[in-house]
């Protein structure tokens, strides 16, 4: 059981370029979440899906979006990257979304935006 | 506004006993998480408190106090695994997940 994988583990990429991090989920859980991580702050929510079919914006939407075509994958894409976008990224799951469910994480993208 | 606060890095000896605290200041409450994070992983879940108490499992125990706004995570007979960042976690009143900075805990031999 591969839990949560996510692709790349690490990326360099120009400003202005578009990118997509990979996340997916072997546990059909129905919520799935993007965080990201920087020094000195708490893991910070992006976006978030519910259910296939269904997402929502969190505390840092701006610059990213996603989508949830099915229970397993929700990819996250950087339409045009910026260096405030360098970050480590973690894509989360968990049974139903929410209410006091633990969450799962995936090993996480090191993202460096020049 | 949110907030977590707990204390940026503590240092304890391995083999001893040591005690994390976490404030928050939530827009209602629903519970409290806390996570573990080795350094370049990502974080794993420790414990989940909804009432006040003490709960343990294993050499692991985590305390709420609903009213001071308050929990702790008490870590027993170190281990130099146990080296890691360890986060506070609370869910307010919309079951939003509001993220402490984390705790880095460096155990010495």
């Amino acid at each position: 059981i591969a839990g949560i994988t996510q692709a790349p583990t690490s990326q360099i990429l120009a400003a202005g370029r578009r990118m997509t991090l990979r996340c997916t989920q072997d546990m059909r859980h129905n919520a799935m979440y993007w965080y990201r991580q920087d020094l000195g702050l708490g893991l910070r929510l992006i976006h978030y899906s519910n259910t296939a079919g269904t997402t929502g914006k969190g505390e840092v939407p701006d610059g990213y979006s996603v989508s949830r075509a099915n229970t397993d994958d929700f990819p996250l894409t950087l339409a045009s990257a910026v260096p405030s976008q360098t970050s480590v990224y973690f894509c989360a799951s968990s049974e139903d979304g929410g209410r006091g469910e633990t969450q799962y994480f995936g090993p996480g993208t090191r993202l460096l935006v020049l | 506004g949110q907030n977590i606060d707990q204390p940026t890095e503590m240092t304890a000896t391995e083999g001893a006993i040591v005690q994390i605290n976490c404030t928050y200041q939530t827009s209602g409450f629903n519970g409290l998480f806390w996570y573990q994070q080795h350094a370049g992983e990502a974080p794993t879940f420790l414990s989940y408190n909804v009432l006040d108490g003490l709960e343990e499992k294993g050499r692991f125990s985590s305390f709420l106090s609903r009213s001071k706004g308050y929990s702790y995570l008490l870590l027993k007979e170190l281990q130099m695994k146990d080296s890691a960042s360890y986060l506070c976690v609370a869910l307010d009143s919309n079951y939003q997940l509001i993220w402490g900075a984390g705790t880095k805990l460096i155990i010495k031999p």
